[in-house]
């Protein structure tokens, strides 16, 4: 299981400002960096999955960069709403099949 | 299609008893794992069910147990429980059973709450 650091713990954003946070892990024997978004009372759910060091993933206002050298990941929120509001956790793999959480960063959109 | 589904919502226990916690993948998912989280913390692996057999493990002891059936369902199974279990239980299924998947995402069940007293 791997050390994985995600900063802040928690931030709030004004609708419509952007924002980004980090997510930390070993660099050694990376495989794959996943992130999910989880919304109070649901799933977690799934929101990237990048492999390559200098990936670059988009989902609407949501993209993420991954540094597979210096072991770490960005994730960014452009213009960000209300819905937007959740926890983010990120999750590097190893080269087995264990995902190892961070903390999250959980993030209030105030309307 | 339905997702990933887990039962029951809710449950409490007192110390020394034993649970089982129920998952049903999602359709045309074969793998499940498991995963505890404790307040403040991020989801810690349990282990992971392939072919109906525990594939890996994480760091938890002897008294977690599972089990996977044919139809890919599982169960966890903790005996002898503690305070410190008190926790939320999430399963997670993926479809990629054999080694080498590089985009194996998980898709997560919206967990059981286990209380222990």
């Amino acid at each position: 299981i791997l050390n994985v650091e995600q900063s802040p713990q928690s931030l709030h954003v004004q609708e419509g400002d952007s924002t980004n946070f980090t997510c930390s892990f070993p660099s050694s024997n990376f495989y794959a960096l996943h992130w999910y978004r989880w919304e109070t009372a649901k799933s977690p759910e799934a929101l990237f999955v990048m492999t390559l060091n200098g990936d670059e993933k988009k989902k609407g206002r949501i993209s993420a960069t991954l540094n597979t050298k210096e072991g770490y990941s960005y994730l960014y929120i452009k213009g960000s709403q209300p819905e937007d509001s959740a926890t983010y956790l990120c999750a590097p793999r190893s080269n087995d099949y264990k995902l190892s959480f961070g903390a999250g960063t959980t993030v209030t959109v105030r309307a | 299609d339905a997702g990933v589904t887990q039962s029951p919502t809710h449950l409490i226990k007192t110390r020394g008893q034993q649970v089982t916690l129920r998952c049903s993948p999602k359709s045309g998912h074969d793998t499940v794992s498991w995963y505890q989280q404790a307040l403040g913390q991020g989801p810690q692996f349990i282990f992971q069910y392939y072919e109906e057999e525990e594939r890996q493990r994480g760091n938890f002891p002897d008294r977690f147990s599972g089990h996977q059936f044919p139809n890919y369902s599982s169960e966890l199974n903790v005996n002898a429980l503690l305070l410190g279990d008190s926790a939320l239980y999430l399963c997670a299924s993926s479809a990629k059973g054999k080694q080498g998947g590089t985009s194996d995402t998980q898709y997560f069940g919206p967990g059981t709450r286990l209380t222990v007293l």
